[in-house]
């Protein structure tokens, strides 16, 4: 099976950095994806990793180690309008299923 | 250049009733994936559609189905409504074989 894990909530200051985890458990998959979510909203898409290593784009990175079954979310200068839910999702090799993690909150501070 | 539109965007039913959920996909994008999400948790892959055949299925029932049509929109019905059904539905749109997902706003389902 696949699963995803993130940590449900984090909180960060205004213009801070921050760094949001994704564990996962699967067969094999394409990559690693990062959709953004604000309340109320549908999820936009942030980035994807298919390969192993940091994608940067602008005040977001995102990076993938497959050896160790990780990737990260880092939001740099962090924004007010960056409060919103961030969740890792893959494709599976096997059966091309695409499966979500719960999704992180992500609170900041002014 | 339009993006994922649903309709509609709101709807209350009654349990056991039917209803029929309605996506167009971004311009250019073959295929459309549906997703269910209950409050405070992430998308639950329901299943995927291209060249208008369902093409993977998530862990959902058969009260689930849907039809993609040639112009590659795609609908989603559900039979026999329960009260465990009422979510946010959201469809979401790529090329095939791609993992760059454009959502919809979703159609926020109410079954009472």
């Amino acid at each position: 099976g696949q699963s995803l894990e993130q940590p449900s909530e984090v909180t960060a200051v205004e213009g801070a950095i921050v760094q949001i985890n994704c564990t996962y458990q699967t067969s094999g998959f394409y990559g690693l994806s990062w959709y953004q979510q604000h309340d109320g909203g549908a999820p936009t898409f942030l980035s994807y990793n298919g390969l192993d290593g940091l994608e940067e784009t602008g005040r977001f990175s995102s990076f993938l180690s497959r050896s160790d079954s990780y990737g990260y979310l880092l939001l740099q200068e962090l924004q007010m309008k960056d409060s919103a839910s961030y969740f890792c999702a893959v494709r599976g090799k096997r059966d091309d299923k695409i499966i979500f993690g719960k999704g992180t909150r992500l609170h900041i501070l002014p | 250049d339009a993006g994922v539109t649903q309709s509609p965007t709101h709807l209350i039913k009654t349990r056991g009733q039917q209803v029929t959920l309605r996506c167009s996909p971004k311009s250019g994008h073959d295929t459309v994936s549906w997703y269910q999400q209950a409050l405070g948790q992430g998308p639950q892959f329901i299943f995927q559609y291209y060249e208008e055949e369902e093409r993977q299925r998530g862990n959902f029932p058969d009260r689930f189905s849907g039809h993609q049509f040639p112009n590659y929109s795609s609908e989603l019905n559900v039979n026999a409504l329960l009260l465990g059904d009422s979510a946010l539905y959201l469809c979401a749109s790529s090329l095939e074989g791609g993992d760059e997902q454009y959502f919809g706003p979703g159609t926020r389902l109410t079954v009472t």
